[in-house]
């Protein structure tokens, strides 16, 4: 069965420190999503993304995050200049279609920001 | 901003008995609603949905009622099986932007 795949499974960085998430949708899906959840909180939503442009974001979506479709496959999150409390797991989604359509989520990446 | 929120943070059942998981949802302009399932270590599994012109959906052992008028959404477990502990979050959305539950810990005892 198809399924969403993020890579890393882990990732420690320092503050200040630029990361990059990677995943990679279902091949046949056009909507792509990334989510966070801070240790112990509800999933939220970050933005979501769909021919090579930004759809909906929220506010937590500020200038240290951007999102890329860089290839065929890949959809990255990048946070510029990570702080503390950017510490999460962050999940990447993807659907067929949007707008009340099933989203598929990866395994998440945990980021832990020092 | 939009608040969904779920009335019991941990529930308790006997494997075979059936459960109920209730959510509180405040923007009546939300019009599509999830069910999804969270086990440790794990991402989101979806597990049944309802649009807001429904007000019941059935799936495998699953059912979701959707109450407009309170802005209540529950979800049924029939015969609820050890596998079938972990969190579940209810989410709403409203223009392809989705906001998600707290979450209720199932915890199903043999």
């Amino acid at each position: 069965e198809p399924e969403v795949t993020q890579t890393p499974s882990h990732q420690v960085t320092q503050m200040g420190q630029e990361v990059i998430l990677r995943c990679v949708p279902i091949s046949n899906h056009l909507y792509f999503y990334w989510y966070r959840q801070i240790l112990g909180q509800k999933v939220e939503f970050l933005v979501s993304f769909y021919n090579n442009e930004i759809s909906e974001k929220s506010e937590i979506f500020d200038d240290q995050f951007s999102v890329e479709r860089p290839d065929g496959s890949n959809f990255t999150l990048k946070i510029r200049s990570t702080k503390l409390e950017d510490s999460a797991m962050y999940f990447c989604a993807s659907s067929e279609v949007p707008y009340q359509e099933t989203q598929y989520f990866g395994p998440g990446t945990r980021l832990l920001v020092l | 901003g939009e608040s969904v929120g779920l009335h019991l943070p941990t529930l308790s059942v006997q494997e075979g008995d059936n459960s109920i998981i209730n959510c509180a949802y405040s923007n009546s302009a939300s019009d599509y609603f999830i069910w999804y399932k969270q086990e440790s270590g794990k991402g989101p599994q979806f597990i049944i949905d309802i649009r807001s012109n429904m007000d019941k959906r059935q799936g495998q052992r699953v059912t979701v009622l959707l109450n407009k008028t309170v802005k209540h959404l529950s979800l049924q477990i029939a015969a609820t099986q050890p596998g079938d502990s972990a969190v579940y979050f209810c989410a709403e959305s409203n223009f392809n932007k989705f906001y998600f539950g707290s979450g209720t810990k199932l915890n199903v005892k043999p």
